[in-house]
């Protein structure tokens, strides 16, 4: 079965950086987008953005300006970075496998607060 | 504001069927397939319908997926108590070069 484990800061000031990591076991990691999405109450759920493994991405155009996702194929692992955050980014984000993921990752509560 | 529009909510009493709808356009549902999810409170949604009506492994049949033009349905017959979740659909969209998902329904099992 796949499982993906995600970590990374859940409270983060206005500019800092949200920082966070999927790893991913149980299945193959080539040959698959992976994807970031975001939950909040006021926005649903959102599309970050997504990594293949050979390290091309797809951003969400109205983040893609504070967004970065990398991708290490020998960890099974990726990564997103978001710049410049704000309260308006507060949401549980989730990682997943797929361009519309069928297995997510736990969820990481990130909230921005001063 | 979601792309997908979903009822806020839906009821029924057990052993019910009930059905949930997904409204799209062209761009999204109308050249894709759809996928619904399952998701309980604190929990990471769960895969419940893939590539509009296929059920993963595990998933009971009283769970079942349809589509028509630029618009989707999740239907749950013989409802149970342990239904009662929120429930999203989700596509691709070619405008956005993305995935696109539902505001979510509540159901409720009275």
């Amino acid at each position: 079965q796949v499982r993906l484990q995600q970590w990374g800061a859940g409270l983060l000031k206005p500019s800092e950086t949200l920082s966070l990591t999927c790893a991913v076991s149980g299945g193959f990691f080539t040959g698959y987008y992976w994807t970031w999405v975001r939950q909040s109450p006021g926005k649903g759920l959102e599309w970050i953005g997504a990594i293949y493994h050979d390290g091309n991405t797809k951003y969400n155009p109205s983040l893609k300006s504070r967004v970065t996702l990398s991708i290490d194929t020998y960890k099974n692992q990726f990564s997103l970075k978001l710049t410049s955050v704000a309260a308006a980014d507060t949401a549980v984000y989730y990682c997943g496998r797929g361009r519309i993921p069928d297995w997510w990752g736990q969820g990481t509560r990130v909230t921005v607060s001063s | 504001q979601s792309v997908l529009t979903q009822p806020p909510s839906a009821s029924a009493t057990p052993g019910q069927r009930v059905t949930i709808s997904c409204s799209g356009s062209s761009s999204n549902i109308g050249s894709n397939t759809v996928n619904w999810y399952q998701q309980f409170p604190g929990m990471a949604p769960k895969l419940l319908i893939h590539t509009d009506y296929q059920r993963p492994s595990g998933v009971p049949d009283r769970f079942s997926g349809s589509k028509s033009d630029t618009s989707a349905s999740l239907a749950i017959s013989g409802l149970q108590s342990e239904d009662e979740a929120d429930y999203y659909c989700a596509t691709w969209d070619d405008t956005l070069s993305g995935p696109v998902f539902g505001g979510g329904t509540k159901l409720t099992v009275l």
